[in-house]
């Protein structure tokens, strides 16, 4: 089935480590995206990319890092420099009007 | 892409039609309408999107009014399935290129 995959659903780290999340679509999508969510909150943009080996800060891209080597994958690294690393992170992938969306992953920092 | 509000937060009637408003004053002419909607602790769903037209779907209808200012989007019979956040979203129509940025939605509770 096409769509886009987000690995592990729910991820705890200590405090200090950086941590990478996986997204990964087969939906061959130009655009991907990054999202964080807090509790109660909307979906803000950390990074984003238009096309492979591109991409760029989208509103709270402070402490995060990515890449985007192949079409089908964008990590999103969390590192020791973000402040509340603890949130909901999305991924999604866009080619057109409908932007997909994976299921996330529940970063927990202790 | 241009700026919208919506309400925090409303309740409907299970069966009965939900109707979510969404202002967007500063559209631009090349700008689109686009619903969303995020049921708690997942991705969301894409929903509907419009130029100037309504709009219908097996999903919902979309209201645009003609000065494009704002527009509602319509669950004609709203079941419990349907509690969710919903985000109202203009920006360009391109294959790729643009930021998608979402602000803090509507969060519909609809009650038996």
């Amino acid at each position: 089935d096409g769509g886009i995959t987000q690995s592990p659903k729910y991820l705890f780290r200590k405090e200090g480590q950086n941590v990478t999340l996986s997204c990964e679509q087969n939906l061959n999508h130009d655009a991907m995206y990054w999202y964080r969510q807090d509790p109660g909150q909307g979906l803000r943009l950390i990074y984003y990319s238009q096309i492979v080996n591109d991409f760029q800060k989208g509103d709270i891209a402070e402490g995060y890092s990515v890449s985007r080597e192949k079409k089908e994958s964008f990590p999103l690294t969390v590192t020791s420099a973000q402040k509340n690393p603890t949130a909901f992170y999305l991924c999604a992938s866009r080619d057109g009007d409908e932007a997909f969306f994976g299921q996330g992953t529940r970063l927990t920092v202790v | 892409d241009a700026k919208t509000t919506q309400p925090t937060s409303m309740d409907c009637a299970e069966g009965r039609a939900a109707n979510l408003p969404c202002n967007h004053s500063t559209i631009s002419g090349n700008e689109y309408v686009y619903w969303y909607r995020q049921i708690h602790s997942q991705g969301p769903q894409y929903i509907i999107h419009g130029l100037k037209n309504n709009e219908t779907n097996e999903m919902a209808s979309l209201i645009i009014t003609e000065d494009r200012k704002s527009s509602t989007l319509i669950l004609p019979h709203a079941t419990l399935r349907d509690t969710a956040v919903y985000y109202c979203i203009v920006r360009p129509r391109r294959a790729a290129g643009n930021k998608l940025t979402f602000g803090g939605g509507t969060r519909v509770l609809v009650k038996p």
